[in-house]
């Protein structure tokens, strides 16, 4: 699997946009890019994933650069409750069974 | 559709003791997977069971080990505990097909004293 760099941490306002980069430059063209979130001490929880086009549900939006070797998890507007270490994660057909986690990045939303 | 449910949710052993901990899937999904977290390695992928075979084994000793039955719910035993065993234990259960998303249970938390 690429390997995936994050930021340690980051805040953002309750209301407010958060958006939470991912750099995976090294990513392959099977390699779907997921996302998955952490709140404190519960199972991880599947949030979206893309390969190269953008993706939207009803939690967030991925965007992917053209060359992905970058994406960007938007959640539209932060509440306490998303407050959850997210994670990153690229994974092809064959390990999508055993995803390698990496850090990932504490996000605090704040009143 | 319930989710994936873990049990015990918390257990607490001594060195040397062997746990067994379980795991039912959603319904329908034939993949599970496990895996260790703890605050110095992070989350770390065990195995996983799909239709009662060991498809994928994570970088662990022996002395973890797994199976799956019939219905699809899987257990993973751990034997002569060690303190540095003592971690959350998720499972994860998938569909098994090509690039399926995994949902993740509560959790057990083994406490190893």
């Amino acid at each position: 699997d690429a390997k995936t760099t994050q930021p340690p941490s980051m805040d953002c306002a309750e209301g407010r946009a958060a958006n939470l980069p991912c750099n995976h430059s090294t990513i392959s063209g099977n390699e779907y890019v997921y996302w998955y979130r952490q709140i404190h001490s519960q199972g991880p929880q599947y949030i979206i994933h893309g390969l190269k086009n953008n993706e939207t549900n009803e939690m967030a939006s991925l965007i992917i650069t053209e060359d992905r070797k970058s994406s960007t998890l938007i959640l539209p507007h932060a509440t306490l409750r998303d407050t959850a270490v997210y994670y990153c994660i690229a994974s092809n057909t064959g390990t999508a069974s055993k995803l390698t986690f990496g850090t990932g990045t504490r996000l605090q939303v704040t009143l | 559709k319930a989710g994936v449910t873990q049990t015990p949710r918390y257990l607490i052993k001594t060195r040397g003791q062997q746990v067994t901990l379980s795991c039912s899937p959603i319904s329908g999904h034939r993949s599970v997977s496990w895996y260790q977290q703890t605050p110095g390695q992070g989350l770390q992928f065990l195995f996983e069971y799909f239709s009662e075979t060991q498809r994928n084994k994570g970088n662990f000793p022996g002395r973890f080990s797994g199976r799956q039955f019939s219905n699809s719910r899987s257990e993973m035993n751990v034997s002569t505990l060690e303190l540095g065993d003592s971690a959350l234990y998720l499972c994860a259960s998938s569909q098994g097909t090509a690039q399926e998303t995994q949902y993740f249970g509560p959790g057990t938390r083994l406490l190893v004293l």
